[in-house]
């Protein structure tokens, strides 16, 4: 069964240091969403990508994060410098793209980061 | 955007008995609403979900009802028992638009 691949699992970087995240969503999938997740709550959209566009970073702090996926396929989330707030699991889900109807998300292992 | 508002946050239940989790959406446009369940350490992984031209369904033990007019709907278990227990999250989506509920944790005690 396709899944989507996440890595790394785990990460624990100091403050102030620059730490990177990839995805690669179920092949054919043309909707990727990074969500940050605190321990105990909800999915937090961060970014959506349709293909290779962003069509929603109004959550994504700009000033030190940033999302991209250059070919419409896999996807690199970075934050550049780490704070403590930032410790949280980092999930990153794919959505096929039918025509007139959404459909299920289906989310990786996520990376949980902590921040020393 | 869409805001999806998810109540209770936590909720203990005696094995057997039944749990409801309620959530509304602001966007009347939305039209697809998955519902997520998401075990400790695990992934989230959809349980349930339901469109916006069907009012209820139900799959074995869980079922899940929409009303559209108010901009709610609510997941329903069954005989609740001790493997239920888990954190349940509801979205609300339209044009893979999604957007999810803060979470509510789900004990059951055998």
């Amino acid at each position: 069964e396709a899944e989507v691949a996440q890595s790394p699992r785990y990460k624990i970087t100091e403050k102030s240091q620059a730490v990177a995240f990839w995805c690669d969503p179920i092949s054919g999938h043309a909707t990727l969403y990074w969500y940050r997740q605190i321990l105990g709550q909800g999915p937090e959209l961060l970014v959506q990508f349709q293909d290779e566009s962003v069509v929603d970073d109004s959550q994504l702090p700009k000033d030190r994060f940033s999302a991209e996926r250059l070919k419409g396929v896999d996807s690199t989330l970075k934050i550049q410098p780490a704070e403590l707030g930032d410790s949280a699991m980092y999930l990153c889900a794919s959505q096929p793209r039918l025509r007139g109807a959404d459909t299920e998300a289906f989310f990786g292992q996520g990376t949980r980061l902590t921040v020393v | 955007g869409e805001n999806v508002e998810q109540h209770p946050s936590t909720l203990s239940v005696q094995e057997g008995d039944s749990a409801v989790i309620k959530c509304t959406y602001s966007d009347s446009a939305s039209n697809y609403f998955p519902w997520y369940k998401q075990e400790l350490g695990k992934r989230p992984q959809l349980i349930i979900d339901i469109r916006s031209n069907v009012g209820e369904k139900k799959d074995q033990r869980i079922a899940v009802t929409l009303n559209k007019t108010a901009k709610h709907f609510s997941l329903h278990i069954t005989e609740t028992q001790p493997e239920d227990s888990a954190v349940y999250f509801c979205a609300a989506s339209q044009g893979n638009d999604m957007r999810f509920g803060a979470g509510t944790r789900l004990t059951v005690k055998p």
